[in-house]
């Protein structure tokens, strides 16, 4: 069936040290990967997504690799702040809109 | 900027009553979404709904659930008869289209605890 693996469940970092998060995914046809930040109190916010035809893309303090042949894709977040902190989720979509989404990684930047 | 809203933001009803969530979509948004999330687990997809029927639905959204699109605005979840286990954070969104690959923009959510 469709599912995704999100790791770590909690990650702590030093103000300015990066961050990594990873996802693994189980059905081959997803084709879209976003992720989502959630802050307390509200609804995901997408923060950057990658397609299945590309294999890592950038904005800013923010990228994400994808290796299709593995399955699995990748967040990471340089020079991390304080405002950073909040719970990411990553997600798998095929061509239905329909997310599956990972278990949450919960962030924590110290200051 | 354009945004998903949702009432109310917190529902407390008692087991065995009718509850109706409510969401209005981004305006020139075409698919809707139902989304769950019970306390310290997973975002869990309930349904997706284009042109006033339901395109998909997961196995959680059972005879219990029903979604509608009474007017050009809103877009409802309601659920017929409350159990404790479907207290959780339900969340709404829309998309411009539903296929894999478009930007989902979800509401604040409602938080619904049933007593």
């Amino acid at each position: 069936g469709e599912n995704v693996e999100q790791h770590p469940s909690t990650l702590s970092v030093q103000e300015g040290d990066s961050a990594v998060i990873k996802c693994t995914y189980s059905d081959s046809a997803s084709n879209y990967f976003p992720w989502y930040k959630q802050e307390l109190g509200k609804g995901p916010q997408l923060i950057i997504d990658i397609r299945s035809n590309v294999g890592e893309k950038k904005d800013q303090r923010i990228a994400v690799t994808l290796n299709k042949t593995a399955k699995h894709f990748s967040l990471h977040i340089t020079e991390t702040q304080p405002e950073d902190s909040a719970v990411y989720f990553c997600a798998a979509s095929k061509n239905t809109g329909k997310l599956i989404f990972g278990q949450g990684t919960t962030l924590q930047v110290k200051p | 900027e354009p945004e998903v809203t949702q009432t109310p933001s917190h529902q407390v009803t008692q087991m065995g009553q009718e509850v109706i969530l409510r969401c209005v979509p981004i305006s020139n948004h075409l698919y809707f979404y139902w989304y769950r999330q019970i306390l310290g687990q997973k975002v869990e997809f309930l349904v997706s709904f284009y042109n006033n029927e339901i395109s998909e639905k997961s196995e959680i959204f059972d005879d219990q659930f029903s979604v509608e699109r009474p007017d050009g605005s809103n877009f409802t979840l309601k659920i017929r008869s409350t159990k404790l286990e479907d207290s959780a954070m339900y969340f709404c969104a829309s998309s411009v289209v539903g296929q894999g690959g478009t930007e989902a923009f979800f509401g604040q959510g409602t938080r619904l605890t049933v007593v």
